[in-house]
């Protein structure tokens, strides 16, 4: 079974700043079955970045994904207010079947 | 435009069973699409569930695979989940959500609002 251990557990930083958010795999994995999302209270989660790098429909260009193998990061260029949420990053393996998501990052205002 | 909404009971008791249903619109649920479960205990991180295809083939979360079934029906363009003898530790706001996973890429595009359970007597 892949674990995705994320850190840092609480990032805290000011509007303007850039954020850089970790996701680190237990084994090599498919850059193709990761993805992040960003999740904030009393919503549903929110799809921003798949196969690692895709931006998806909709998700301003400050958000954009990299790595492969064991080390993926979600960087937030330029964060805006709306920024500040939850980030969790995600995995499916293929053999056997089954999904996993990592701990999840808290972008909090400083 | 794609919609899921989950419908269930908000309270369940201990060792009694949860069933949840997602209603899919915009969308058929026949579609190449698996279609999934996942949770959120309070104040912890997502759990996924597992999920189910339009034919009700099935990938279960091995940690809840022993009390977690899934259907789906196809007149009903909905499908839903049970999962037996809960307990306090099942307490979560529970999300449906549709994977893309084609051409070798998995991924949750549309989400659900998501709906808490609570167990409790």
């Amino acid at each position: 079974e892949i674990v995705l251990t994320q850190s840092p557990g609480t990032l805290s930083l000011s509007p303007g700043e850039r954020a850089t958010l970790s996701c680190r795999a237990s084994q090599s994995v498919s850059s193709s079955y990761s993805a992040w999302y960003q999740l904030k209270p009393g919503q549903a989660p929110r799809l921003l970045i798949y196969g690692a790098s895709s931006r998806a429909t909709g998700i301003p260009d400050r958000f954009s994904g990299s790595g492969s193998g064991t080390d993926f990061t979600l960087t937030i260029s330029r964060l805006e207010p709306e920024d500040f949420a939850v980030y969790y990053c995600q995995h499916y393996g293929s053999s056997p079947p089954g999904l996993t998501f990592g701990g999840g990052t808290r972008v909090e205002i400083k | 435009q794609v919609q899921l909404q989950e419908s269930g009971p908000g309270l369940v008791k201990p060792s009694a069973t949860l069933s949840l249903t997602c209603a899919v619109s915009g969308a058929s649920i026949s579609s190449n699409n698996w279609w999934s479960w996942v949770r959120q205990p309070p104040g912890k991180g997502l759990e996924w569930i597992g999920e189910i295809s339009h034919i009700g083939n099935t990938n279960y979360n091995p940690s809840l695979k022993s009390r977690v079934t899934m259907s789906v029906d196809t007149s009903k363009n909905h499908f839903s989940l049970t999962l037996t003898s809960v307990t306090a530790a099942d307490t979560a706001v529970y999300y449906c959500a549709r994977a893309y996973a084609i051409l070798g890429i998995y991924y949750f595009d549309y989400w659900g609002q998501g709906t808490l359970v609570t167990v409790s007597s």
